[in-house]
């Protein structure tokens, strides 16, 4: 159980277009949603944080007009990179936490975003 | 504000034991987790400590010392697949019920023949 899927794994986009990314929780319902960015070598970065139905809570110097994230249901949440730079080039990787009381957080397989 | 900090990389035997140390500083605490990620891979969940004292999973064992702030991961038996990085990560007492974990920059092990 507590699988997250993430989609797409891997995607190469142009230089100032948009590129969404979904992140779905397939056998729970994820009240919470966590949205990290992680560059080469470096450790997992918090970029927001999301609940079901209300806005994301974003981590100092993110910028929430350009990562755009939508949590519209219990079992989705997407983060779209508006108007993309090569510079946000990164690895994504999202992670969900249940209705349980338990603290745990289960990954997605996260997305390598190629801004070319 | 937070801290986590644990050794950048480390190398040991195939077959030997390693102890991967994560020391931290937070406000207010609710746990402190150990993941292990391999390269190009999301982190996958080894063990949650909340109370202080060992947890032992099979190979894998983590310790906890609140008052010392202090953590460890240890693996016994290591196998060549056991290379990867593991990271650290603190669950602060947000008050708001966000839960967020604050991660170490990860200790990159590698296991030698």
């Amino acid at each position: 159980g507590a699988v997250v899927s993430q989609h797409p794994s891997w995607v190469i986009c142009k230089s100032g277009t948009s590129v969404k990314i979904e992140c779905r929780s397939l056998d729970f319902q994820a009240t919470t949603m966590f949205w990290y960015r992680q560059f080469p070598k470096q450790s997992l970065m918090l970029m927001a944080t999301s609940n079901e139905g209300s806005k994301a809570t974003y981590e100092q110097g993110v910028e929430k007009d350009k990562f755009l994230i939508n949590h519209a249901s219990l079992t989705l949440s997407t983060l779209t990179v508006t108007s993309a730079h090569p510079e946000d080039s990164s690895f994504y990787i999202c992670s969900a936490r249940g209705t349980s009381s338990s603290y745990e957080q289960y990954f997605g397989p996260g997305t390598r975003l190629t801004v070319t | 504000g937070q801290n986590i900090d644990q050794p950048t990389e480390m190398t040991a035997t195939e077959g030997a034991i390693v102890q991967i140390n994560c020391t931290y500083q937070t406000s207010g605490f609710n746990g402190l987790f150990w993941y292990q990620q391999h390269a190009g891979e999301a982190p996958t969940f080894l063990s949650y400590n909340v109370l202080d004292g060992l947890e032992e999973k099979g190979r894998f064992s983590s310790f906890l010392s609140r008052s010392k702030g202090y953590s460890y991961l240890l693996l016994k038996e290591l196998q060549m697949k056991d290379s990867a990085s593991y990271l650290c990560a603190a669950l602060p007492y947000s008050g708001a019920g966000s839960y967020q974990l604050t991660f170490g920059k990860g200790t990159k092990l590698s296991v030698i023949p």
